[in-house]
């Protein structure tokens, strides 16, 4: 069964510093990968997603993911953190035969210094 | 405002009773998921819809849960005969398509008591 893992539960970060989230994900064959983010009384909203071609995707709100096939890991980052972005981030995966049903990994809760 | 819209926001009641969420997907999607998030979780799948027809369930949805999208619309999600350990955020999710962007809603939060 196909898994995924974030090993940090959570992270405090100061203003203006850089942000890596880690996620790794048991699966047979490469799924499509995703990163969402979910706010205080807001629903999940995507960063960005990995189908296939260039490892390094670029998202929203000045995020980017890379997909490391040998590690089976694709991690988060941000060169500087914002105040705005205290959120809980989800790595998520799903088989490329139902791209949509998603299998999350734990979250992990990001906090923000000023 | 056009985003997936869940209903109602929260629910508290009583082990025994039984509750209904109602989702209505953003109006051309096509798939509408349903997906159950505990505290300090990351969701879960339960099941999903392409247009009216429910294609997969998940074995977390017993046998007291079901899930309507009759016309391919709104969908409903009924837990009958609550128990303490459906206290959870109820996530409803909708897609055009089976690679479409999937945008979820704010959710369902229910307790139990």
């Amino acid at each position: 069964a196909q898994s995924v893992t974030q090993p940090d539960i959570h992270i405090t970060v100061s203003e203006g510093a850089s942000l890596e989230l880690r996620c790794n994900y048991s699966y047979g064959a490469t799924p499509y990968l995703f990163w969402y983010v979910q706010s205080p009384g807001q629903g999940l909203q995507l960063l960005l997603k990995y189908f296939s071609g260039d490892t390094l995707v670029q998202g929203i709100k000045g995020f980017e993911a890379e997909f490391k096939r040998s590690q089976s890991s694709f991690n988060l980052r941000k060169p500087s953190v914002h105040w705005s972005d205290a959120a809980e981030y989800f790595c998520a995966v799903a088989p490329k035969a139902a791209g949509n049903k998603l299998t999350f990994g734990g979250g992990t809760r990001v906090l923000v210094k000023p | 405002d056009t985003g997936v819209s869940q209903d109602p926001r929260h629910k508290i009641t009583k082990r025994g009773q039984n509750v209904t969420f109602r989702c209505d997907p953003i109006s051309e999607h096509n798939r509408l998921y349903w997906y159950r998030q505990t505290l300090g979780q990351g969701p879960e799948f339960l099941t999903y819809f392409q247009n009216e027809a429910q294609l997969e369930k998940s074995r977390l949805l017993s046998d007291r849960f079901s899930a309507e999208r009759p016309k391919g619309s709104f969908s409903t999600l009924e837990i009958q005969r609550t128990e303490q350990g459906d206290s959870a955020m109820y996530l409803c999710a909708s897609s055009l398509g089976i690679t479409g962007e999937l945008f979820f809603g704010e959710g369902s939060r229910l307790t139990v008591l």
